[in-house]
């Protein structure tokens, strides 16, 4: 069973462009949840879509968004990029991620490598 | 806003010795999950603790949940070189859906 994948691994932009990854689940997972890695913040997490609608959200303005596709693949996009937006974006599948009693797992992908210059 | 303070943030230790990395918050979690991140990697999960108290033993490798179920603790008996990594715990929020908060980290160096 094919794991998580994310293109593209690597990106370099530059100070207000936009961006758009991509996140492919494990086949069968309808849980896609996005999170940003920093050295001083370490891994936050940006929003969660589920059957494609964003079912949680972290604490990050607009300029983050997201969408899901009927197949559960889910693209996340940032706009007018800053310079703190620098990081290891990653994407993470489970079966139903979060159903109230559910303990789903979560399998994570390579992650995006991000520089804003 | 819930914190999951891991300690200590670095280690470095010589092959064949033992550590204890801690996972603390004020906030209670229905779950705790341990991760290792090699780097260029995405985090792959250890274990899954759900019941305070609870131990988990994967070879050398011992997980245990608090009681009160707001902190953990990961204990490597023996490290290996193939230890090395970012060691991450994440404690699992159920407040309506399903939340995961991950702590700060432990970067664990073993040397041989």
């Amino acid at each position: 069973k094919a794991g998580v994948t994310q293109t593209p691994r690597y990106l370099i932009k530059t100070r207000g462009q936009q961006v758009t990854l991509s996140c492919s689940p494990i086949s069968g997972h309808r849980s896609v949840s996005w999170y940003q890695q920093t050295p001083g913040q370490g891994l936050q997490f940006l929003f969660e879509y589920f059957s494609e609608t964003q079912r949680n959200k972290g604490n990050f303005p607009g300029r983050f968004s997201g969408r899901q596709f009927s197949n559960s693949r889910s693209e996340m996009n940032v706009s007018t990029l800053e310079l703190g937006d620098s990081a290891l974006y990653l994407c993470a599948s489970s079966l139903t991620g979060g159903l109230p009693k559910s303990t789903d797992t979560q399998y994570f992908g390579p992650g995006t490598r991000l520089t804003v210059l | 806003t819930q914190l999951l303070e891991q300690s200590p943030q670095f280690l470095s230790i010589q092959e064949g010795e033992n550590l204890t990395v801690y996972c603390n918050s004020s906030s209670v979690f229905s779950s705790l999950q341990w991760y290792r991140q090699e780097p260029g990697e995405g985090p792959v999960l250890l274990v899954t603790v759900v019941t305070g108290g609870e131990v988990k033993k994967l070879k050398r490798l011992t997980f245990q949940f608090g009681d009160a179920r707001k902190d953990s603790s990961l204990h490597i008996t023996a490290a290996q070189p193939g230890d090395t990594g970012l060691y991450l715990c994440a404690g699992g929020l159920r407040s309506g859906t399903y939340k995961y908060i991950f702590g700060t980290g432990t970067r664990l160096k073993v040397l041989a």
